[in-house]
């Protein structure tokens, strides 16, 4: 089915793991982020893509890396998982175009023992 | 810098009351989008409207009415008539027009609770 499916849906590490998040969409879709979801923080972004190489980073960045070799992926990851990076992570595509809506994968969420 | 400000945490109503939740921005862009999304229980963000900065004609949506006005910076969304179903977390968000969204910024959202 087209769309944007993030695997795993639930996950549970261990601090200083290293764990990796997928994003995978059939759209095409040019722009790719990655947002996380904390209770009175609602959604901040991570890092994003505006195509397949090139990645930036967003408002909180810092313990995460990106990649980006294809269109249609975006992996998230965590080098060394920390108890606050326990949170539900988000993926996002959207189209060019500035008023082109995101479209939301599922959710995963981590949590950091 | 941008903001946004959903100063209402959690509401709760009666299924049928009338609910508006409140959105206030803040940007120093002339241009922008504002956004509404969903997030019922399952966990998923909906897209629901977005409205850009050069119109302030408000827009209804079958029970979904949204009134933004530049002048206070405010963005508010209404739903009429409210059902169980309405129950959901409501994130408000601005981008930019120039820089996209990459730019998108969200409220902390307001959790919407709708009592039978």
């Amino acid at each position: 089915d087209a769309g944007i499916t993030q695997s795993p849906r639930y996950k549970i590490t261990e601090t200083g793991r290293q764990v990796t998040l997928m994003c995978h969409q059939t759209w095409s879709h040019s722009y790719m982020f990655w947002y996380r979801q904390d209770l009175g923080h609602g959604l901040r972004l991570i890092y994003y893509s505006a195509a397949a190489d090139i990645t930036d980073k967003g408002e909180v960045p810092d313990g995460y890396v990106v990649s980006r070799s294809k269109t249609e992926n975006f992996p998230l990851t965590l080098e060394s998982a920390t108890r606050s990076q326990t949170s539900v992570y988000f993926c996002a595509s959207r189209n060019r175009g500035p008023n082109s809506p995101l479209h939301f994968g599922n959710g995963t969420r981590l949590t950091v023992t | 810098a941008q903001k946004v400000t959903q100063a209402q945490t959690e509401i709760s109503v009666v299924e049928k009351e009338d609910v508006t939740l409140d959105c206030v921005y803040e940007t120093r862009d002339t241009t922008y989008y504002l956004f509404w999304y969903k997030q019922p229980p399952s966990g998923e963000l909906v897209f629901l409207i977005r409205r850009n900065s050069f119109d302030e004609q408000n827009e209804i949506s079958g029970r979904y009415s949204w009134n933004f006005q530049k002048s206070t910076s405010s963005f508010n969304f209404t739903i009429t008539a409210s059902q169980v179903v309405d129950s959901a977390v409501y994130f408000c968000a601005l981008s930019p027009i120039i820089q996209g969204a990459q730019k998108l910024v969200f409220g902390q959202g307001t959790r919407l609770t709708i009592n039978p």
